[in-house]
């Protein structure tokens, strides 16, 4: 079965410093994986998507993250924070190999972005 | 703007009622998703369509059930309402299994 981990309930950073939310993932086939950002009172946006090739994917508002099968791990970053990104992040995962689109999220990371 | 639908965006109602949610997917995507968000579930995948079929199921109860049209849009019906059922409920929409976009949800409280 289909499974996300996000190990984190919350991530403090000051702005201007990197910040990682942690995901972890368990599929039984080839892995979809996404990251979506939540802000107060609205729907989910999408923020990156790794389907295949190059293990770092770039996204949105300056985001990026690390594929890793081995470690079954895909990490959300930013090189340098800012206070506007204080959100709900999720990582979510869909198995490729069913014939649906059955997508699991984790249960998000709360990121607190200090000035 | 999502391009994502929903109606009525808030919604009250009592137990053992039975409510429709309405939802709209983006111009082109033939894909729907249900989804339920609540404070202890998190965000739990309920049901995908795709143009017309259902295609994947995930937590929804035997009370619940949904479709999507000809024209795309999709509903979903909450039946017996209890009190745990109150959550907000969000729809998204894709083109077929990619990046999903999410309308601004439909509050249900049930009281």
């Amino acid at each position: 079965a289909q499974s996300v981990a996000q190990p984190e309930d919350q991530v403090n950073v000051a702005e201007g410093n990197p910040l990682t939310v942690k995901c972890t993932y368990s599929v039984s086939g080839n892995p979809y994986l996404f990251w979506y950002v939540q802000y107060p009172n609205r729907g989910l946006q999408f923020l990156l998507k790794y389907i295949t090739g190059d293990n770092l994917v770039k996204g949105s508002y300056g985001f990026e993250a690390e594929f890793n099968k081995s470690q079954t791990s895909f990490h959300l970053k930013k090189p340098s924070a800012l206070v506007s990104d204080s959100a709900l992040y999720f990582c979510a995962v869909r198995d490729s190999d069913t014939g649906g689109f059955k997508t699991i999220f984790g249960a998000g990371t709360r990121l607190f972005v200090k000035a | 703007d999502s391009g994502v639908t929903q109606t009525p965006k808030h919604l009250i109602t009592a137990t053992g009622q039975r409510v429709t949610l309405r939802c709209s997917p983006r111009s082109g995507d033939l894909s729907v998703y249900w989804y339920q968000q609540s404070l202890d579930q998190g965000l739990q995948f309920l049901i995908q369509y795709y143009n017309g079929e259902e295609r994947a199921k995930g937590n929804i109860l035997e009370r619940f059930s949904a479709q999507q049209f000809p024209d795309l849009h999709s509903e979903l019906n909450l039946s017996s309402l209890e009190l745990g059922d109150s959550a907000l409920y969000f729809c998204a929409s894709s083109v077929y299994g990619d990046e999903q976009f999410f309308g601004p949800g439909t509050r249900l409280t049930v009281l």
